[in-house]
C-alpha cells in the first residue's frame, strides 16, 4: 500500500536556485523521513521529522511537517549538479509495525 | 559507516529458474529489508526479518521466499522466476525494532527475467 505521495513526480531547475518536494500521506504518523537515489543506486537517508517537530534543518535541507494537512514538503537551497536525483519520503503506519511506507518519487534534474 | 552489499549489481536468468539475491550487512543490525524497485510505484515491500531465523511478509510476498540464517545476511530467493519478477531489488538494514530508524540500503540488484 502506498502512504506518500511525492509531487512533483518530475523538478527541473537552474544550479543554484532552490528546490521544493511535496509529500503527502494517508494516516496518522510517528514520524516522516526523505531519502535520496542517484541514477540506478541505492537510496541515502537524508533526514527524519518527527510527528511532534514542525522543522527541521539539515545543511541545505530543510524538511517541514504539518500533521493537521498529513503533509512534508522537503527543501533544497542553492542547488547544485550533484543534487540531481531522485527524492523519496517514508513513513511509518502510526503502529509499531516496522514497515516503512514509500511515495513513488521526485526526479529532480539541476541544469548547470 | 555502515555497509550494505548485495551479491550481483546485475542479473539475467531465465523463466523457471531460482534465483538468489544475497545481502549482507557489517554493522550488526537487528532489521533486515527486501523490496523492489519499479518506475512510479515506488519501494513496494516483499519481505523482512526483525531476528534471526525471523521473517514476515510485506505487500508482495508472492513467489520469493527469504532465509536469514546469520544475522548478518538475508538472502532473497525465487523459486521460479517469472517475467514479472523482472524489477530492481533493493536491501536494507536498519539498527533497532521499529521505525524510527534510517534504513540503509545495498546498491541494488537490476534483475532480468527473458
Amino acid at each position: 500500500s502506498q502512504q506518500g505521495e511525492e509531487d512533483p513526480q518530475a523538478l527541473s531547475i537552474q544550479e543554484g536556485e532552490n528546490a521544493t518536494m511535496n509529500c503527502s500521506y494517508k494516516t496518522s504518523i510517528n514520524n516522516l523521513q526523505w531519502y535520496r537515489q542517484n541514477s540506478g543506486r541505492g537510496l541515502v537517508h537524508l533526514i527524519l521529522i518527527r510527528s511532534n517537530e514542525r522543522e527541521k534543518h539539515s545543511g541545505r535541507l530543510r524538511v517541514t511537517l504539518d500533521t493537521s494537512k498529513k503533509s512534508s514538503s522537503l527543501l533544497i537551497t542553492a542547488s547544485r549538479a550533484a543534487d540531481t536525483a531522485s527524492y523519496f519520503c517514508a513513513t511509518d503506519a502510526g503502529n509499531s509495525n516496522y514497515q516503512l511506507i514509500w511515495g513513488a518519487g521526485t526526479k529532480l534534474i539541476i541544469k548547470p | 559507516d555502515v555497509k550494505v552489499t548485495q551479491s550481483s549489481r546485475y542479473l539475467v536468468k531465465r523463466t523457471g529458474e531460482k534465483v538468489f539475491l544475497e545481502c549482507v550487512q557489517d554493522m550488526d543490525h537487528e532489521n533486515m529489508f527486501w523490496y523492489r524497485q519499479d518506475p512510479g510505484l515506488g519501494l513496494r515491500l516483499i519481505y523482512f526479518s526483525y531476528d534471526v531465523k525471523m521473517k514476515e511478509k510485506g505487500d508482495i510476498p508472492e513467489g520469493y521466499s527469504v532465509s536469514r540464517e546469520k544475522k548478518e545476511r538475508f538472502s532473497l530467493i525465487l523459486e521460479s522466476a517469472s517475467t514479472n519478477q523482472t524489477s530492481m531489488y533493493l536491501c536494507a538494514s536498519s539498527l533497532f525494532r521499529g521505525t524510527g530508524r534510517e534504513q540503509f540500503f545495498g546498491p541494488g540488484t537490476r534483475l532480468t527475467v527473458l
